[in-house]
């Protein structure tokens, strides 16, 4: 079955001490990409890779790292969480770009206290 | 760039009734145009999605949506509502080309009473 895994789902943590969400897929999907989720900002683009080692800033990167070693593989760091990344993460893939839909993780709820 | 409105953030219908969710974009040419869906506790779902060709398309879960150019419209339509259709929308748009991601607008979230 084609999936994206997000772990953990749920998250709590405080502020300054760092932290991974892990993405994995098994779609050999080249592209794949990280989201949060805010009410009333809806799906806003942290990082994405096109390719193993090909990293590149989303919209909303400041606070955040990616890395992409291995393709199936594009886990998020928070390296000093700050209460203003409580969210709601997504990670998604993409077989090319633009004409191919996204495939959704189930989230991460993280709460930074 | 493009950028999308979902001018409803939140629409309540009756079970049985007939539902459509606004969604408008802009962009230069034609763009790739999206519906997702999103139930508590999950991930996005693709609903449907338009390239080309007929502007009418149809979905999964009973749901279609159409193109209307002259409107820069892609409205999402379904004839009679679910209670389990009650979740979050979201449109989203994509230029096709380069590396410019998908653009979501800020969704519209639906309620069903009985």
């Amino acid at each position: 079955e084609a999936q994206v895994t997000q772990n953990p789902r749920y998250l709590i943590t405080v502020t300054g001490k760092k932290l991974t969400v892990t993405c994995s897929q098994n779609m050999n999907h080249e592209y794949m990409s990280w989201y949060r989720q805010d009410p009333g900002l809806g799906l806003r683009q942290i990082y994405y890779s096109m390719n193993v080692e090909v990293t590149d800033k989303g919209d909303v990167p400041e606070g955040y790292k990616v890395s992409r070693k291995e393709k199936r593989n594009f886990p998020l760091i928070l390296e000093s969480p700050s209460p203003n990344q409580t969210s709601l993460y997504f990670c998604a893939t993409q077989f090319g770009r633009g004409t191919s839909p996204l495939h959704f993780g189930n989230g991460t709820r993280l709460t930074v206290t | 760039a493009q950028s999308v409105t979902q001018p409803d953030i939140h629409i309540t219908v009756s079970e049985g009734a007939s539902l459509e969710l606004r969604c408008n974009y802009s962009y230069g040419a034609t763009p790739y145009l999206f519906w997702y869906v999103q139930s508590p506790g999950q991930g996005l779902q693709l609903l449907l999605k338009y390239f080309s060709g007929d502007t009418l398309v149809q979905g999964i879960k009973g749901f279609e949506a159409e193109f209307k150019r002259s409107q820069s419209s892609f409205n999402l339509r379904k004839p009679s509502v679910h209670w389990s259709d009650a979740a979050e929308y979201f449109c989203a748009v994509g230029v096709g080309s380069g590396n410019t991601p998908l653009v979501f607008g800020k969704g519209t979230r639906l309620s069903v009473i009985a």
